[in-house]
């Protein structure tokens, strides 16, 4: 059973202060990850995709990826309200779309 | 460009019923994949299609089916419905499908009662 780990939550964070997400996986031959965010109530939001060890920024967003470990985490600077919401870590475990999701990190930015 | 479209937005049935749910991917998209989302399970992936073929199937029962057609529109179908069913049904699309980024719809919720 491939699996993807995740703390469900909820994470809070003080507003402006950085939030730190972890995911773990089990399938060594995963090849691509994928952060989400789900607002309550609304469909998974794309952030971000990874691809290849290290890190990968995208605004206020760094995605982290160390296969050797096997965990990607997402960071987010400046955490603001608004960023209130479950974040997804997907794992694709190779080829066509094989997507494992975690069960979700429930982040509360406070203000 | 439009995005991935479901329909309809909110179903009721009763048990022993049956459903058709539609997903119209992103143009240009032909990989479509469908997720059941329960607050207990999380996102389960269902099956994935590209170019009306079935590449992907996760550990669901025989009642859940979909298909697409030939201009990557996607349905699902779920028969013999039974409460365990009451979910949030998600429709995903990606270019080929090969290691990308999915983009989801705003989904169907079905109800059972």
């Amino acid at each position: 059973q491939k699996e993807v780990e995740q703390n469900s939550g909820p994470l809070s964070v003080p507003e402006g202060a950085i939030a730190s997400l972890n995911c773990t996986y089990s399938d060594r031959g995963s090849q691509s990850f994928f952060w989400y965010r789900q607002y309550s109530g609304k469909s998974p939001e794309l952030i971000m995709s990874i691809y290849s060890n290290g890190d990968k920024e995208d605004g206020r967003f760094t995605a982290q990826l160390n296969k050797a470990s096997q965990y990607v985490s997402l960071l987010i600077r400046d955490s603001q309200p608004s960023d209130s919401a479950t974040y997804l870590c997907a794992v694709n475990s190779g080829g066509y779309q094989k997507v494992t999701f975690g069960t979700g990190t429930k982040l509360q930015v406070i203000p | 460009k439009a995005g991935v479209t479901q329909t309809p937005r909110y179903l009721i049935k009763t048990r022993g019923q049956q459903v058709t749910l539609s997903c119209s991917p992103i143009s240009g998209h032909r990989s479509v994949s469908w997720y059941q989302q329960t607050p207990g399970q999380g996102l389960q992936f269902l099956f994935e299609y590209f170019s009306e073929t079935q590449r992907n199937k996760g550990n669901f029962p025989g009642r859940f089916s979909g298909r697409q057609f030939s201009n990557s529109r996607s349905e699902m179908n779920v028969s013999t419905l039974e409460l365990g069913d009451s979910a949030l049904y998600l429709c995903a699309s990606s270019p080929t499908g090969y290691d990308q980024p999915q983009h989801f719809g705003d989904g169907t919720r079905l109800s059972i009662l």
